[in-house]
């Protein structure tokens, strides 16, 4: 199976534009949850879709939007960009409604750079 | 406030040798645990996991212990090949939390030739 993708990989914006990142989970997968990796903090969870409907949201301002499509793809929006929303983005699938143990699946990331 | 804590930023071991990292949860809803690996400009690898329901979880080279009433645990890999150079990172699930992980900040681990 294909593993889960992202693009653009890479992105460099200037304060004030919006972006949008894509990604496209492993085949089967329902899930799609997004996070933000910056240095010295860890991944912070951002938000997680399950059949097209946000379940579960960080603690991020309202710039942070994302949604998910019919096919499991999902998009994340940042809008009103900001210097310290340079990151990691990173995306990560699994097939949720087996109890707690489901495991996520990452991919490549996006980097985003804010100038 | 930082519910999983990985302490050690950094660990160097010789290679052949056990490295142990090591988090520590705050969070008693917490009944999931898993440990990432992630290599520079890739997306985290997912390496073990381990139920609340158990102490110890093993995986080839890669064994996963769990206290629970110490809030910690701890991943041990023997022996450490140069391979295993990446960044660590554990995190947590609660059955409350959907498929939202808690994740620590990561141990940078270097094994040395």
């Amino acid at each position: 199976k294909a593993g889960v993708t992202q693009t653009p990989r890479y992105l460099i914006k200037t304060r004030g534009q919006q972006v949008t990142l894509s990604c496209s989970p492993i085949s089967g997968h329902r899930s799609v949850s997004w996070y933000q990796q910056t240095p010295g903090q860890g991944l912070q969870f951002l938000f997680e879709y399950f059949s097209e409907t946000q379940r579960n949201k960080g603690n991020f301002p309202g710039r942070f939007s994302g949604r998910q499509f019919s096919n499991s793809r999902s998009e994340m929006n940042v809008s009103t960009l900001e210097l310290g929303d340079s990151a990691l983005y990173l995306c990560a699938s699994s097939v949720p409604g087996q109890g707690n143990t489901d495991t996520q699946y990452f991919g490549p990331g996006t980097r985003l750079t804010v100038l | 406030d930082q519910q999983v804590k990985q302490n050690s930023p950094s660990l160097s071991v010789q290679e052949g040798r056990i490295s142990i990292l090591n988090c520590d949860y705050t969070n008693s809803m917490f009944d999931y645990f898993l440990w990432y690996k992630k290599y520079p400009a890739e997306g985290p690898t997912f390496l073990i996991s381990i139920s609340s329901i158990k102490d110890k979880n093993e995986d080839g080279r890669f064994t996963v212990f769990l206290n629970k009433s110490a809030k910690h645990l701890s991943l041990h890999i023997v022996p450490s090949q140069p391979g295993d150079s990446a960044v660590y990172f554990c995190a947590a699930k609660s059955n409350f939390g959907n498929e939202k992980l808690t994740f620590g900040t990561g141990t940078r681990l270097t094994i040395i030739p």
